[in-house]
């Protein structure tokens, strides 16, 4: 099973680019990568995936490099509702499988 | 129906006692997964369904942790005797399942549990 690493907490301010990185050094070749976010009294919800190079959406882009062992969502332009807590999720395609999220990242925006 | 539902939203119950909780899965998703998360930390895989069947009861924390799934559909978590440590929120999530599907887990709004 693929294991993640994520930042603990991450500051930014309102208006700004934020990047937040996600290790996962023994990926599988069958794994998506998957982001999700977590507000306070909610289940996460999905904001983007990708398998491999760059994932753009209406709400974050996804960078992942060739070797796959990381990545990269960036939330362009934060407001303060953008403040919650973001997941990293390695799992295979089929989703018959043990899906186990990492620690999170919490970030929190400010004026 | 249109989304993930879990019952009750909320339940408080003395520690010693038994609860029930409920998932009720997006229609058609044959993937279903039990998740536990305590207060101000991350999610805790408990168990996940294809089908009715459970290829992994591993993450069940102790053994007066069960689940069931019926019919494809509706789960239930059961806990026996609770104690305080169970106290926590807990997510169920439904995905399509299945080759060729990646795997998009959406999630209920979770059952806070509170034992006292």
């Amino acid at each position: 099973l693929a294991k993640t690493t994520q930042p603990i907490s991450m500051d930014s301010y309102e208006g700004q680019e934020v990047n937040i990185t996600c290790s996962h050094n023994n990926i599988a070749t069958n794994d998506y990568i998957t982001w999700y976010q977590q507000f306070p009294s909610q289940g996460p919800r999905f904001i983007i995936q990708g398998y491999k190079t760059k994932v753009t959406n209406e709400v974050a882009s996804l960078f992942i490099p060739a070797d796959r062992k990381s990545s990269t969502l960036s939330l362009p332009r934060v407001s303060l509702s953008d403040t919650a807590v973001y997941y990293c999720l390695v799992g295979a395609m089929d989703s018959s499988y043990k899906l186990i999220f990492g620690s999170g990242t919490r970030l929190l925006v400010r004026p | 129906g249109a989304g993930v539902s879990q019952s009750p939203s909320n339940k408080v119950t003395e520690k010693g006692k038994d609860v029930e909780l409920r998932c009720d899965p997006i229609s058609g998703h044959t993937a279903l997964y039990w998740y536990r998360q305590s207060l101000g930390q991350g999610l805790e895989f408990l168990i996940y369904f294809q089908g009715n069947s459970a290829p992994d009861k591993s993450g069940l924390p102790s053994d007066r942790f069960s689940a069931e799934r019926t019919g494809g559909s509706v789960s239930t978590l059961t806990i026996q005797r609770t104690q305080q440590e169970d106290s926590a929120v807990y997510l169920c999530a439904s995905s399509l399942g299945g080759q060729g599907n990646t795997g998009e887990l959406f999630f209920g709004e979770g059952s806070r549990l509170t034992v006292l």
